[in-house]
């Protein structure tokens, strides 16, 4: 099993639409989840964080974390095509160390279209 | 959030020299980073982790004498690629993770990448 699995889509949806990515994570100890837009030739750019259970809202983006399922999520509301771009979901393992690196999905490519 | 910053942002060379990328944290001081690489339409690949004053550790598969790393202080990490090939060629990417005394929540930020063209 994979530490972090996303479905690699491409999830296409129309523009105004909720955009729902997905996430699991095998280690039930971690303690930190992220999730980071990257652009088609850029780098990845955090735009979400969470800790605990529950909702998490900034802006248009709710992510959302369920601890006992192992599983975490982003919502993005009123989809514009700008949101168009690579979702990628990031871990941070329990009891990790400083100089342990999240681990990170393989993203899902999110489609806005106009 | 905390800025990341690389240099330089695109390079071309010829097979068989050696190209060096910087990796700056601009506002917060680094104990760690991280160097990745990135092939078109392909996920991250971690190369190695950078720790300020120790030597880098590297992911299997990553030739250390090829890929050297060099975390002179809390705010600068080196890659040098050593007689680059056009194989070598690809999207290096630095990650920093600001020093905090806890630990646990520490997110990552990303530089801007460097593009590598070795012809």
């Amino acid at each position: 099993q994979k530490e972090v699995e996303q479905n690699s889509g491409p999830l296409s949806v129309p523009e105004g639409a909720i955009a729902s990515l997905n996430c699991t994570y095998s280690d039930r100890g971690s303690q930190s989840f992220f999730w980071y837009r990257q652009y088609s030739g850029k780098s990845p750019e955090l735009i979400m964080s969470i800790y605990s259970n529950g909702d998490k809202e900034d802006g248009r983006f709710t992510a959302q974390l369920n601890k006992a399922s192992q599983y975490v999520s982003l919502l993005i509301r009123d989809s514009q095509p700008s949101d168009s771009a690579t979702y990628l979901c990031a871990v941070n393992k329990g009891h990790q160390r400083r100089n342990t690196p999240l681990v990170f999905g393989k993203g899902t490519r999110l489609s806005v279209i106009a | 959030g905390a800025v990341v910053s690389q240099h330089p942002s695109w390079v071309i060379c010829k097979s068989g020299t050696s190209v060096k990328i910087e990796c700056r944290s601009l506002d917060f001081q680094a104990t760690t980073m991280f160097w990745y690489r990135q092939f078109p339409k392909q996920s991250l690949m971690l190369m190695a982790t950078s720790n300020e004053g120790s030597k880098a550790t590297y992911e299997q598969g990553v030739e250390k004498d090829k890929f050297l790393i060099n975390h002179a202080s809390l705010t600068l990490s080196t890659l040098t690629v050593t007689s680059a090939h056009p194989e070598d060629s690809s999207f290096y990417i630095c990650s920093a993770r600001e020093l905090w005394a806890g630990g646990l929540y520490n997110e990552q930020f990303f530089g801007p990448g460097t593009r590598l063209t070795v012809l």
